[in-house]
Parts: structure tokens; C-alpha cells; sequence
């Protein structure tokens, strides 16, 4: 069966960091871009960041570049983002998905069930 | 950014209802534009990629269509299990955006 699983939210102070990391399995991971996903309570979706197969192209919604690194390690099925100088803006669920990226069609075709990051003192 | 806005925000429907969603974009995005179903408490599901081609495994009453910046998800046929919110997401650009959302819930 293929799946996501997002681990390491929490609770954190602001200013604060956290590391998520998200294990893929049931297919091959190194074929495929990946993506960080969140959604603050009761809100809607917003894209975070996306890697590449190879890691080699990283790509970062405005409101998290140079605070948040996403990051891939392939022989681990793994992708992490690393999340520094956390705000409550940055409180939601944190989802993991795939993307196929063929040829110019990408979509987000499996995700995971979410890792919670709550950003308060 | 690409903006993406979705109308309406929310709709009152019965199964067997045909519904009609809409989103648009802030500028031509051709056809590259997804969308997703999501339950409360679960992960959203892809429905329909680059406008209307339906993803594997999603039942055929889901029918996209559109291209440039208006975009429709219809669903023919509304059944018990399609009580959710429906989101648009352009990949026109790897900034990639999300619409606000539409939640259909029952009449």
C-alpha cells in the first residue's frame, strides 16, 4: 500500500524551531517530486514548499522562505522541512503529498494524514 | 502569485442534486488546474488534474472542465458520500495556490 507519514509536530514556543519529517512507502519515492502542504484550523490549503526527485530544484511560498528548508533523502524514502523562527501564523496541520509531475501536469496525488504544529507560548 | 477564487464559498444541496462549482484564476493558467475533495478530519483527496482529466479510482459523476482563467467542477449526480469541501489549485506556476474553498453540505 502506498503512504505518508508526516511525524515531529508539536507545541513551540515562538521563535522557535521544529523539524517534520514525513517516510514514504509502498512505491518509489525517488521518482517522484514532493511537497509540504499545511492547513491552519478551519482554514483552507496553503502550498509550503516542494523538492524535486533529486532534490536538485526547491521551490518556497513567500510567507516561509528563509525561515522553513525543505529537504529530501531518498535512500531514507524521506522528506523533512525545517521549520525556524516559528509564528502562530505558522499553527497548522502539516501534510506531506506526492506529485507525479508529468510532463508539465502536476498535482498533489497522494498526502498523508498530517503532522499538528501549534506555535504558542 | 496566481490568486485562485472559487464561487461559491458554500452550498446547501440534496443527493441526487446536480452542483456546479467554479473557480477562476487571476491569470491564463491553460489547463493546469486541480481539484481535490476533502472530508473533515481527512486528508484531501485529488478528484480531477489539469482540468478535467478524473484522477484513478474517482467515481465518473465527478466531470471537470474549462481552461485560461474559469474553471467548473460538476458533479452530475450528488451522493450521500460527496458532502465535503472542494478545492481548486493551479500548476500553471510551482508557486503553486489553492482556492479558498467550497464547502457542500446537506440541504
Amino acid at each position: 500500500e502506498m503512504q505518508l507519514v508526516e511525524s515531529g509536530g508539536g507545541l513551540v514556543q515562538p521563535g522557535g524551531s521544529l523539524r517534520l519529517s514525513c517516510a514514504a512507502s509502498g512505491f518509489t519515492f525517488s521518482d517522484y517530486w514532493m511537497s509540504w502542504v499545511r492547513q491552519a484550523p478551519g482554514k483552507g490549503l496553503e502550498w509550503v514548499a516542494s523538492i524535486k526527485r533529486d532534490g536538485g530544484e526547491i521551490y518556497y511560498v513567500d510567507s516561509v522562505k528563509g525561515r522553513f528548508t525543505v529537504s529530501r533523502d531518498n535512500s531514507k524514502n524521506s522528506v523533512y522541512l525545517e521549520m525556524n523562527s516559528l509564528s502562530a501564523e505558522d499553527t497548522a496541520l502539516y501534510y506531506c503529498a506526492r506529485d507525479p509531475a508529468m510532463g508539465k501536469d502536476w498535482y498533489f496525488d497522494l498526502w498523508g494524514r498530517g503532522t499538528l504544529v501549534t506555535v504558542s507560548s | 502569485d496566481i490568486q485562485m477564487t472559487q464561487s461559491p464559498s458554500s452550498l446547501s444541496a440534496s443527493v441526487g442534486d446536480r452542483v456546479t462549482i467554479t473557480c477562476r484564476a487571476s491569470q491564463n493558467i491553460n489547463n493546469y488546474l486541480n481539484w481535490y475533495q476533502q472530508k473533515p478530519g481527512i486528508a484531501p483527496k485529488l478528484l480531477i488534474y489539469a482540468a478535467s482529466n478524473l484522477q484513478s479510482g474517482v467515481p465518473s459523476r465527478f466531470r471537470g472542465s474549462g481552461s485560461g482563467t474559469d474553471f467548473t467542477l460538476t458533479i452530475t449526480t450528488l451522493q450521500p458520500e460527496d458532502f465535503a469541501t472542494y478545492y481548486c489549485q493551479q500548476s500553471f506556476s510551482t508557486l503553486f495556490t489553492f482556492g479558498p474553498g467550497t464547502k457542500v453540505d446537506v440541504k
